[in-house]
Order: structure tokens, then sequence, then C-alpha cells
């Protein structure tokens, strides 16, 4: 089976740009998330997804946005990008029934995304 | 959310065996425990899960005391491709989205 899948691998934009980043989820799964890991830090939760509505959000500014497909795959938008957003963005999937706290994320290889 | 310890590094010999434990005091109820593996530049890759006493799969064990306060990731004979950073994770499960709150984790190097 498939992983999760992330395009591209490596972005580089340029201060004040935008970039989307693209998640396909493992087959089955229903939610989507995505996270940000700065070089020596663990990954920072951004957003989740389910069924197309978002669920959760984590601690970023507007710039940040996310949407859901009928298919779940998944994008996120950054908007007027900063330098302090380079960053590796990761995607998880999940199956989204939330069993408690039994349910499992798995995620995808990341975006390395650099911004000059 | 309940926040998890663990220490900063941890260095180990092939072939030994490795023990990682985490705190995390303030875990709820229904709250369970998550360990991830991460290598640089990769994403987190899912380990072991579990809720109370002793889980085991093929590639770990989570030891798990009846208070919860604690738990304890066990990997057997370890090898160089293990040099990792290791995540304890308790996922928050409410108001209606799931989260996992990444510390910085444990880097373990091990030494051949």
């Amino acid at each position: 089976d498939a992983g999760v899948t992330q395009s591209p691998t490596h972005l580089i934009k340029t201060r004040g740009q935008h970039v989307t980043l693209r998640c396909s989820p493992i087959s089955g799964h229903k939610s989507v998330s995505w996270y940000q890991q700065v070089l020596g830090q663990g990954p920072q939760f951004i957003f989740q997804y389910y069924e197309k509505e978002e669920r959760g959000r984590g601690n970023f500014p507007d710039r940040f946005s996310a949407r859901q497909f009928p298919n779940y795959s998944s994008e996120l938008n950054v908007n007027a990008l900063l330098l302090g957003d380079s960053a590796l963005y990761l995607c998880a999937s999940s199956l989204g029934s939330l069993s408690g706290g039994e349910e499992t994320q798995y995620f995808g290889p990341g975006t390395r995304l650099l911004v000059l | 959310l309940a926040k998890t310890t663990q220490p900063i590094s941890m260095d180990s010999y092939e072939g030994q065996e490795v023990n990682i434990t985490c705190s995390h005091n303030n875990i709820a109820t229904n709250d369970y425990i998550t360990w991830y593996q991460q290598f640089p530049s990769q994403g987190p890759r899912f380990i072991i899960q579990g809720y109370k006493t002793k889980v085991t799969n093929e590639v770990a064990s989570l030891f798990i005391p009846a208070d919860r306060k604690s738990s304890t990731l066990s990997l057997p004979r370890v090898s160089l491709s293990d040099t990792a950073v290791y995540y304890c994770l308790v996922p928050y499960s409410g108001a209606g989205s799931y989260q996992l709150t990444f510390g910085k984790g444990t880097k373990l190097s091990v030494i051949p």
C-alpha cells in the first residue's frame, strides 16, 4: 500500500511569494493534518481536516490556510512568505474516526521549503 | 494537553537494549501514549502506541505502569540504523480535533 505522499519534495521561494504544498493520504484515511518542523525542533501542529472540514488549528497566522478535497487529498497554502517560514512541512493522515486517543497519524516524507 | 518530558539525548552501543523513559504526569483517563521515530529530513515514523501495561510489536515494546504517569520505550538489540530522534507523545483528542504536540524528543546515538 502506498503511504502518505507529498509534493513537491523541495521548493525555493523568495520573501513575499505564495506557496502551495500538496498531500495525498493513505487510501481509506479521511483525515489530513499539517505540521511545520523548523530545524532542530519537533513538528508543530498547523491544521487538521476531516471530511473537507477544518477540525483543528494550531497557533499559526492567517497567512497559513488549507483545504481538503472530496478525494481527501489536501493543500496547504502560505501567503506573503517570510524567511522564518523556511522549514520541513509534514502531512499526516489518519482514519479520522476519533476513537478516543487511539487514532494513529502516519506521516509523509515532507516538503522542504526554503525562503530566500 | 498532557505534557511529556523525556531525556534530550542517549548513547548506546550496538546490540544493547535501549530504554527511553517519558513522563506524562497529567495524562487524562482516555489518553493513549504514542512513540515516533524520526530520521533527519524525513517524516516521523510511528513506532508503537499503548494505553496500559505492556504492548509489543515487531520493532519495540512499550511499558506503562498502573498509574500511567510514565512510559518506557524499549528497543531490543539496537543497530546503527536506530540512530534517530524518538518522540513520546500523548495526543490531544478533545474539542473535535486530534493533535500531536511534539517536544524536542530524545536523540539516540548508537555507537559501533
